[in-house]
């Protein structure tokens, strides 16, 4: 296994447009995290997946962001009608729950640098 | 709410020890991570304390005090390549509620010759 895999891993895009990012978890990992980081600043917590469920979404997903985890396996970050603002690195993480309900922690991916002109 | 505080940047030479600082507050406690992270890279993980005390693991040292919401990661010999952004974060819950870590905002440390 080579690690979380994310695409891509830059994209610049025009304000208003639509961008969607892939994230590949390690395989036999049943959660899945996006994390958003800017410049100086540490990962601020987007929404979370375990398996194909989405359990928790943090109050920074505005209605333009979606994310999806279908067969709960990759995820995908789709932004809508991109804001300057939403230009930071976005970052997945993965981790494995097992039935004793314990978790090994993150392993996060290199992420996707997002500029919005 | 969730308050972590790490200082913005410090500085240190090569092949002496430095201690970086985290203090928390946050609504539940289920461990403190410290991550390194490279200039645009991903957050390496470096180190776990759930139980207070220390954590040795080669040149990292991690430690943490429950009761004072306090943790500091201690680095020694350091060497440049250790030039990075250090990230405390605390996990708040152990349930099916989720493993969402919050993070503080990194303390970049620079080694000099």
């Amino acid at each position: 296994d080579t690690g979380v895999s994310q695409d891509p891993r830059h994209k610049i895009t025009k304000r208003g447009q639509n961008v969607t990012f892939r994230c590949d978890p390690i395989s036999e990992h049943n959660r899945l995290y996006w994390y958003r980081q800017t410049l100086g600043q540490g990962p601020e917590f987007l929404t979370y997946f375990q398996n194909e469920a989405q359990l928790e979404k943090s109050r920074l997903l505005s209605d333009r962001f979606s994310a999806e985890r279908p067969k709960g396996s990759f995820s995908t970050l789709e932004i809508q009608r991109t804001e300057q603002g939403d230009s930071a690195m976005y970052l997945c993480a993965s981790s494995l729950r097992d039935r004793g309900l314990w978790d090994y922690g993150y392993t996060f991916g290199s992420g996707t640098r997002l500029t919005v002109v | 709410g969730q308050n972590i505080d790490q200082p913005t940047e410090m500085t240190a030479t090569e092949g002496a020890i430095v201690q970086i600082n985290c203090t928390y507050q946050t609504s539940g406690f289920n461990g403190l991570f410290w991550y390194q992270q490279h200039a645009g890279e991903a957050p390496t993980f470096l180190s776990y304390n759930v139980l207070d005390g220390l954590e040795e693991k080669g040149r990292f040292s991690s430690f943490l005090s429950r009761s004072k919401g306090y943790s500091y990661l201690l680095l020694k010999e350091l060497q440049m390549k250790d030039s990075a952004s250090y990230l405390c974060a605390v996990r708040d819950s152990v349930d099916n509620a989720g493993n969402m870590l919050t993070f503080g905002g990194g303390t970049r440390l620079m080694v000099k010759p």
